[in-house]
């Protein structure tokens, strides 16, 4: 079993449709978690942190949920804009460092 | 965040010869990495770049095929030694300040 794992997608939506990815975990002791978003030939971009309350920031929600070992990310109305791979990071999962997960590769079409 | 550049942005090589990347943060910086991003997969940690000691390298990868130097806390670099077409790959660097960031990548070709 991997240990940070995504549906590699691609997940196909039109503009203005909610989508959310999941990432599962395989430590329960791991400490943090991430999710980047990284556009096509480009490096990876702190998108956002996941706390235990959950958060938000804007049309994004990230959620943890512990007992089930896994984050979430969820965009509400899609913009052609969000199309890109969006990679969860776990920290503690596997030693004193970030484990990535495959990504799942967004497209959203007009 | 910190401002992290790297020289080159990309290489195309023939095999067997080496390449050195360099990292350049505007910062200090405690924590320093290096990753390796092939085609179509994700982020794998190659080594934990450690100031004023030797890397700390992850299962699978070694000193004498990616010697790492850290000399300062503002710079590091990675050489990919005796390339092959397999070390065909994007290459991070990648610091922590107030969350994890990356370089934009070395784009590295290897005939």
């Amino acid at each position: 079993r991997k240990e940070v794992e995504q549906d590699p997608g691609p997940f196909n939506v039109p503009e203005g449709a909610t989508v959310a990815f999941n990432c599962t975990y395989s430590n329960s002791a791991s400490q943090s978690f991430f999710w980047y978003r990284q556009d096509c030939r480009k490096e990876p971009k702190l998108l956002m942190s996941v706390y235990s309350s959950g958060n938000e920031d804007g049309r994004f929600t990230a959620q943890l949920n512990r007992a089930s070992q896994y984050i979430s990310l969820l965009i509400r109305d899609s913009k052609l804009s969000d199309s890109a791979t969006y990679l969860c990071a776990v920290f503690g999962n596997a030693g004193n460092m970030l484990t990535f997960g495959g990504g799942t590769r967004l497209m959203v079409k007009p | 965040s910190a401002v992290i550049s790297q020289k080159p942005s990309r290489d195309i090589c023939q095999r067997g010869t080496s390449l050195t990347i360099q990292c350049q943060v505007d910062s200090q910086v405690t924590m320093m990495f290096w990753y390796r991003q092939q085609p179509g997969q994700s982020l794998t940690l190659i080594a934990t770049a450690n100031q004023g000691s030797e890397a700390t390298y992850e299962s699978g990868f070694v000193i004498d095929k990616f010697p790492i130097s850290r000399p300062n806390l503002t710079f590091s670099t990675l050489t990919v030694s005796n390339m092959s077409p397999e070390d065909s790959s994007i290459y991070l660097c990648s610091v922590v300040s107030q969350g994890q960031f990356f370089g934009p990548g070395t784009r590295l070709t290897v005939l």
